[in-house]
């Protein structure tokens, strides 16, 4: 079955500056990858997400890029503000008739002011 | 009111009792899943449901039952609770979207579960 693996857990970067998570997966029939955000207290919301046939894709400061080859994806998130401090989440599925959606162990990112 | 409602949000409990874990949603959505989180491990599947009719086991089943009293209900029991079953508690639906492929899932705000 699936199996992805996340990194690091645990980041810590200036605000303002850039941070990025990275994932890798087993499945090479994988083709949805979400990312999820989980705030204190709260449970994961969907960021952004991207399917198997681009490469990139951007929200504001928010970018997911894909690798096919080498199965692995990551979010990058630029000029970082304090409330992006949370844990976030990777995932991969084959798709919306997957029956499930496998996620990464979780990076937890904190914002230095 | 939140869209995916879970119940009791903290419960403490000791080894050997039996416990349920509420979800119910109004999302409208047929798909429903529990989840279990613990530090380091990630999001781990339990139980999944596709309709009233349909349930099926995810990757970490045992110990651990589900019903589907109705499309807006599904709950999670622990027949008999163990110290290792000290977790978060997800709740999530989905409606997925077949043109595009992508299916996201809306999550309750986690039951907290201690087991003694």
């Amino acid at each position: 079955g699936e199996n992805v693996e996340q990194h690091p857990s645990t980041l810590s970067v200036q605000e303002g500056d850039s941070a990025v998570i990275k994932c890798t997966y087993s499945d090479s029939a994988s083709n949805y990858f979400p990312w999820y955000k989980q705030e204190l207290g709260k449970g994961p919301q969907l960021i952004i997400d991207i399917r198997s046939n681009v490469g990139e894709k951007k929200d504001q400061r928010i970018a997911v890029t894909l690798n096919k080859t080498a199965k692995h994806f990551s979010l990058h998130i630029t000029e970082t503000q304090p409330e992006d401090s949370a844990v976030y989440f990777c995932a991969a599925s084959m798709g919306s008739s997957a029956s499930k959606i496998i996620f990464g162990s979780g990076t937890r990112l904190s914002i230095r002011p | 009111d939140a869209d995916v409602t879970q119940t009791p949000r903290n419960r403490i409990t000791k080894t050997g009792k039996r416990i349920m874990l509420e979800c119910s949603q109004t999302k409208g959505h047929d798909r429903m899943y529990w989840y279990r989180q613990d530090p380091g491990l990630g999001l781990r599947l339990i139980y999944y449901s596709f309709d009233v009719k349909d349930i099926n086991k995810g990757e970490i089943s045992d110990g651990y039952s589900v019903s589907r009293q109705a499309q807006a209900k599904f709950s999670l029991s622990l027949e008999s609770a163990i110290p290792n079953q000290t977790a978060l508690y997800f709740c999530a639906t989905s409606d997925p979207h077949m043109d595009s492929g992508a299916n996201v899932l809306t999550f309750g705000a986690g039951s907290r579960l201690t087991v003694l």
